[in-house]
């Protein structure tokens, strides 16, 4: 099976870059997703990495070493707006069975 | 487009009653997915189906059953709810095999006294 471990809480300031990372356990691996949900809200896709490297769009950048079996998402600009939970996934295998991690809060500071 | 919706938007059962939760996508994609989310929880896969007239198990599908009739409807049933179920559904689409990019409803609040 799978297991992915993300920091719980992170904190910044308005203008700032954060870093949150993403390191997984998998028996197989079909790449790393990033996903954003704002309080109340529902997720919404932010990237997608099944190769080694960074992927740019925008303010957020996404990053996979397989190697290491770690990804991170790069905010940079912070806005208040970036205030949410952040979570990362994998495909466990052929199938369309989705693990997602448990998921980082960050919160945004003026 | 309305994208994904789902209905209901909140609901309270009692423990042992039965319900039925409806997902509906208009975007003509293949892949259905229903998860539950925990306070302060990622998101667990139930139950998932890769066309019409299928339905797989996820991570979490004890106590859960799901019919995919039709290509834009995922139904996703509680036969006898228990306190243990209470927790945020939602539903997702995507197009292709393998498509990381899955499009969420806006979600079931769902609390079982």
């Amino acid at each position: 099976g799978q297991s992915l471990e993300q920091p719980s809480e992170v904190t910044a300031v308005e203008g700032a870059i954060v870093q949150i990372n993403c390191t997984y356990q998998t028996s197989g691996f079909y790449g790393l997703s990033w996903y954003q949900q704002h309080d109340g809200g529902a997720p919404t896709f932010l990237s997608y990495n099944g190769l080694d490297g960074l992927e740019e769009t925008g303010r957020f950048s996404s990053f996979l070493s397989r190697s290491d079996s770690y990804g991170y998402l790069l905010l940079q600009e912070l806005q208040m707006k970036d205030s949410a939970s952040y979570f990362c996934a994998v495909r466990e295998g052929y199938g369309q069975n989705f693990v997602f991690g448990p998921g980082t809060r960050l919160s945004v500071l003026p | 487009n309305a994208g994904v919706t789902q209905t209901p938007k909140f609901r309270v059962l009692k423990t042992g009653q039965s319900m039925t939760l409806l997902c509906a996508q208009d975007m003509n994609h293949e892949y259905m997915y229903w998860y539950r989310q925990d306070p302060g929880m990622g998101l667990r896969l139930i139950h998932y189906s890769v066309g019409e007239g299928t339905t797989a198990k996820g991570e979490v599908p004890d106590g859960y059953n799901v019919s995919r009739l039709k290509k834009q409807n995922f139904l996703l049933g509680l036969e006898s709810a228990a306190p243990s179920q209470t927790s945020v559904y939602f539903c997702a689409s995507s197009y292709l095999e393998g498509s990381y990019e899955q499009y969420f409803g806006p979600g079931t609040r769902l609390t079982v006294t």
